[in-house]
């Protein structure tokens, strides 16, 4: 089953302009991840973000994450054409033990299609 | 490029036919995932493998499907009797066990068509 819940569904801007996708989950998390897909390629990792953090940067990429309200965002600065792709976040639920014995199984939301125009 | 493969790309079959998918994990690599991916929806987990042990199997993984990792090394996916509700794109992820992060890389898929 679906674990997150990704909105907006989709996302159309121009180039240039900022990207800001949520992500809301249902159960306790060891983190939360966001991947990005382009069509009907395999998922490239953007970022990860530990229970214990409430924001992280790399490069033009933003997360963060409020487990009070299990909730995160993914910030996209000065959006590229390049960055035209579907989002997911995914989630590697706590309960089912951490360090190398967990399971690390992760479960994503449905995506957000972004399309950045030129 | 990941460094995941995933053979054969695209596989189109009739219904009631046997497939086989291939995954080639990252070589240090000890943990292997399988997900399921539908038009418009996100990954969901099949199956995981640490080393050539499979640990675990979700309730999607009916018993036509099969996985094997024999060696711990590379992995495959047999799925029986095809029907059309197993067309889908299957991923292969990996992960190395006792890294600080939980970053799976994934291969590019294998899309199946069920005719």
């Amino acid at each position: 089953s679906q674990q997150g819940e990704e909105d907006p569904q989709a996302l159309s801007i121009q180039e240039g302009e900022n990207a800001t996708m949520n992500c809301s989950y249902k159960t306790s998390i060891n983190n939360l991840q966001w991947y990005r897909q382009n069509s009907g390629r395999g998922l490239v990792h953007l970022i990860l973000i530990r229970s214990n953090e409430r924001e992280k940067h790399s490069g033009r990429l933003r997360v963060t994450l409020d487990t009070s309200k299990k909730s995160s965002s993914l910030l996209i600065t000065a959006s590229r054409a390049a960055d035209t792709a579907s989002y997911f976040c995914a989630t590697d639920a706590a309960g089912e033990g951490i360090g190398p014995g967990a399971n690390s199984k992760l479960t994503f939301g449905k995506g957000i299609t972004l399309s950045v125009r030129p | 490029d990941t460094g995941v493969s995933q053979d054969p790309r695209h596989k189109i079959t009739k219904r009631g036919q046997n497939v086989t998918f291939r995954c080639d994990p990252i070589s240090e690599h000890n943990r292997l995932y399988w997900y399921r991916q539908t038009l418009g929806q996100g990954p969901e987990f099949l199956t995981y493998f640490q080393n050539e042990a499979q640990l675990e199997k979700s309730r999607l993984l009916s018993d036509r499907f099969s996985a094997e990792r024999p060696k711990g090394s590379f992995s495959t996916l047999e799925i029986q009797r095809t029907e059309q509700g197993d067309s889908a794109m299957y991923l292969c992820a990996s992960r190395l066990v006792g890294s600080s992060y939980n970053e799976q890389f994934f291969g590019p898929g294998t899309r199946l068509t069920v005719l």
